[in-house]
């Protein structure tokens, strides 16, 4: 497998313009996180789906900000409009649920290489 | 509140000597950790786990780690550091009431390993 694949790799836009980002997650993982991370807040979980469905999007900072996941793979990350504070790098992960709460196994969570956006 | 720290934010070490990266946390409940890595311009990749059953925790690239639960540590070590070994190192812990799923992760600790 591929891995978690993340496009654009590099984004370099101007305040206001809307931006998309995009992210495949690992065949068969059924959740998809996407994080972002800054030398200030470090990695903070934005949102997260299940069987695409968003279950937690507590972390998502405002409404320029959504995400969807229209099939299990494929999920977006939209930022409309941008400001220059949106400026880090996004990544995405993905997991797969074949946990054992009996036995106790927990699968960890795979990242993409990553989106670095600079908005100016 | 649930957190994991880990405070150092660099560490420093001449290769071929051993390394330890510290990481301590607060949880309720029964802790599951986790240690990943960062390599400059990468995304994570994952190094080790702690779920259950024995303390010291065997991982990728020769990594081990001991979780401690009295000290609430979960500390990464490996005998023998590499220069390829320098990146950035992130420990993380389930959160316990943010649903199955969420991981809380440390501010991470910049690994230096010097010729």
């Amino acid at each position: 497998d591929a891995g978690v694949i993340q496009s654009p790799r590099h984004e370099v836009t101007e305040m206001g313009q809307e931006v998309t980002l995009r992210c495949k997650p690992i065949s068969g993982h059924d959740y998809l996180f996407w994080y972002r991370q800054t030398m200030m807040r470090g990695l903070e979980l934005l949102i997260y789906f299940n069987n695409n469905v968003p279950i937690d999007d507590s972390g998502m900072p405002e409404d320029r900000f959504s995400a969807k996941m229209p099939n299990a793979s494929f999920s977006t990350l939209k930022i409309q409009p941008s400001e220059p504070r949106d400026s880090a790098v996004y990544f995405c992960a993905s997991r797969e649920t074949t946990d054992q709460r009996e036995t106790l196994t927990y699968n960890e969570q795979f990242f993409g290489p990553g989106t670095r956006l600079t908005v100016l | 509140a649930q957190s994991v720290a880990q405070p150092e934010d660099q560490v420093n070490v001449a290769e071929g000597n051993p390394l330890t990266v510290k990481c301590t946390y607060s949880v309720s409940g029964n802790p599951y950790l986790f240690w990943y890595v960062q390599y400059p311009n990468r995304g994570l990749q994952f190094l080790l786990k702690y779920i259950t059953g024995d303390n010291l925790v065997k991982g990728s690239y020769g990594f081990e780690a001991e979780f401690n639960k009295s000290q609430t540590s979960f500390h990464l070590k490996k005998p023998s550091a590499l220069v390829s070994d320098s990146a950035l190192y992130f420990c993380a812990v389930r959160d316990p009431l943010g649903g199955y799923n969420k991981l809380i992760f440390g501010a991470g600790t910049r690994l230096a390993v010097h010729p």
